[in-house]
């Protein structure tokens, strides 16, 4: 599975949107992209995946370059209860589908 | 969905002793996942489960830790002979046969 680059953390005002950014410039053309978050002491969460158009749900958008060797999380509103660390995971659609996790970015919304 | 849940929340035991955790994944789910969360840092695979076969185990799982799935349902992991070491948010995820896994809220686990 391809690596990932997070920054470590990244602030954003109650109401506003939050952008995180993940690069993944080794990804192959089978790789999915998928976004997972950790409020704190709780388990990983599945918020978004895609492969290579945009995609949108009730939680976030997923904005994936046309080259796909980066991406951009985006939850339009953000809430303080959005603080939590959001991991980038870049995998395969066959095998396992063991998640190899990074240090993830850690946002933190302030009032 | 009545979610995975993992049991106990919370275990505080002694240098030496055994403990074994407890993961009731989503019932139609075929596919297990243990990790392993240290402070600081994302979860680490340890091992995975398809129905009741395990088909990987990552080098993290020494010959201290041991996990089944006896009846393709709920997974117990467990550990031996425990170390300060292993003091760690123990996780268990589900899926079905696609990679988005949901995960429980894991077992905190305490070695004094």
């Amino acid at each position: 599975d391809a690596k990932t680059t997070q920054p470590p953390s990244m602030d954003c005002a109650e109401g506003r949107a939050a952008n995180l950014p993940c690069n993944h410039s080794t990804i192959s053309g089978n790789e999915y992209v998928y976004w997972y978050r950790q409020i704190h002491s709780q388990g990983p969460q599945y918020i978004i995946h895609g492969l290579k158009n945009n995609e949108t749900n009730e939680m976030a958008s997923l904005i994936i370059t046309e080259d796909r060797k980066s991406s951009t999380l985006i939850l339009p509103h953000a809430t303080l209860r959005d603080t939590a660390v959001y991991y980038c995971i870049v995998r395969g659609d066959t095998g396992g589908f063991k998640t190899i996790f990074g240090a993830g970015t850690r946002l933190f919304v302030k009032a | 969905d009545t979610g995975v849940s993992q049991n106990p929340r919370h275990k505080i035991t002694k240098r030496g002793q055994n403990v074994t955790f407890r993961c009731d994944p989503i019932s139609e789910h075929n596919r297990l996942y243990w990790y392993r969360q240290t402070l600081g840092q994302g979860p680490e695979f340890l091992t995975y489960f398809q129905n009741e076969a395990q088909l990987e185990k990552s080098r993290l799982l020494s010959d201290r830790f041991s996990a089944e799935r006896p009846k393709g349902s709920f997974s117990t992991l467990e550990i031996q002979r425990t170390e300060q070491g292993d003091s760690a948010m123990y996780l268990c995820a589900s899926s079905l046969s696609i990679p988005k896994q949901f995960f429980g809220p894991g077992t905190r686990l305490t070695v004094l």
